[in-house]
């Protein structure tokens, strides 16, 4: 099982729209939840931090976590065609030794906006 | 404010041959993270620096890669004798504390990483 799973996708939806990004993950100790965006051939780009059961908003981007369910999502309202990229899902690797950003990624969800 | 700057951009050596990436972090941050993505393969975590000292190397595949922070500034990571599965894109990220909860102040920002590739 990997530590980390997220739908390839690509998902496609069209302007305006919300878009959905699933995560799930296998370490129950994680504490810090992360999505990354990243441009094609660019560096992942922090776009949300969720380190609590519930919601979390900012701007247009909502993450939610639910511990119980190992599961983290992001929403994405009023989607642009400038957010098309890849969504990195990414969770602290849980151990006493381990520092804050010893992270596990998904593979990323390919997110296409059409105009 | 610089970003965190990774040279090579790309670098093609051959099977047995030595590559040496070079990681600039973000000025005065003491933790430096590399981390690398072979093709069709998540992003994973390879080790942790805070300042000069090796903090956490649990994610290093093997001995033949070699990780130095001298002075706590840049980061080097040596890949001696690379082998075809070394092949990947090498990021570098840093950030300015390392807590549990990370607050605001220590968002990790990663360079546009080395693209490594061993023929």
């Amino acid at each position: 099982q990997k530590e980390v799973e997220q739908n390839s996708g690509p998902l496609s939806v069209p302007e305006g729209a919300i878009a959905s990004l699933n995560c799930t993950y296998s370490d129950r100790g994680s504490q810090s939840f992360f999505w990354y965006r990243q441009y094609s051939g660019k560096s992942p780009e922090l776009i949300m931090s969720i380190y609590s059961n519930g919601d979390k908003e900012d701007g247009r981007f909502t993450a939610q976590l639910n511990k119980a369910s190992q599961y983290v999502s992001l929403l994405i309202r009023d989607s642009q065609p400038s957010d098309s990229a890849t969504y990195l899902c990414a969770v602290n690797i849980a151990s006493p030794m381990k520092s804050g950003y010893a992270l596990n990624f998904g593979k990323g969800t390919s997110l296409l906006v059409t105009p | 404010e610089a970003g965190v700057t990774q040279f090579p951009s790309h670098s093609v050596i051959e099977k047995g041959q030595t590559v040496t990436l070079r990681c600039d972090p973000i000025s005065g941050h003491d933790n430096l993270y590399w981390y690398r993505r072979v093709m069709g393969k998540e992003i994973k975590f390879l080790l942790h620096f805070v300042k000069e000292s090796k903090q956490d190397e649990s994610g290093m595949p093997n001995n033949r890669f070699l990780a130095e922070r001298t002075g706590g500034t840049y980061s080097t990571l040596k890949v001696q004798p690379a082998e075809l599965e070394d092949s990947g894109v090498y990021f570098c990220a840093s950030s300015q504390g390392d807590n549990k909860r990370i607050s605001g102040a220590n968002v990790l920002t990663f360079g546009a990483g080395s693209r490594l590739t061993v023929l």
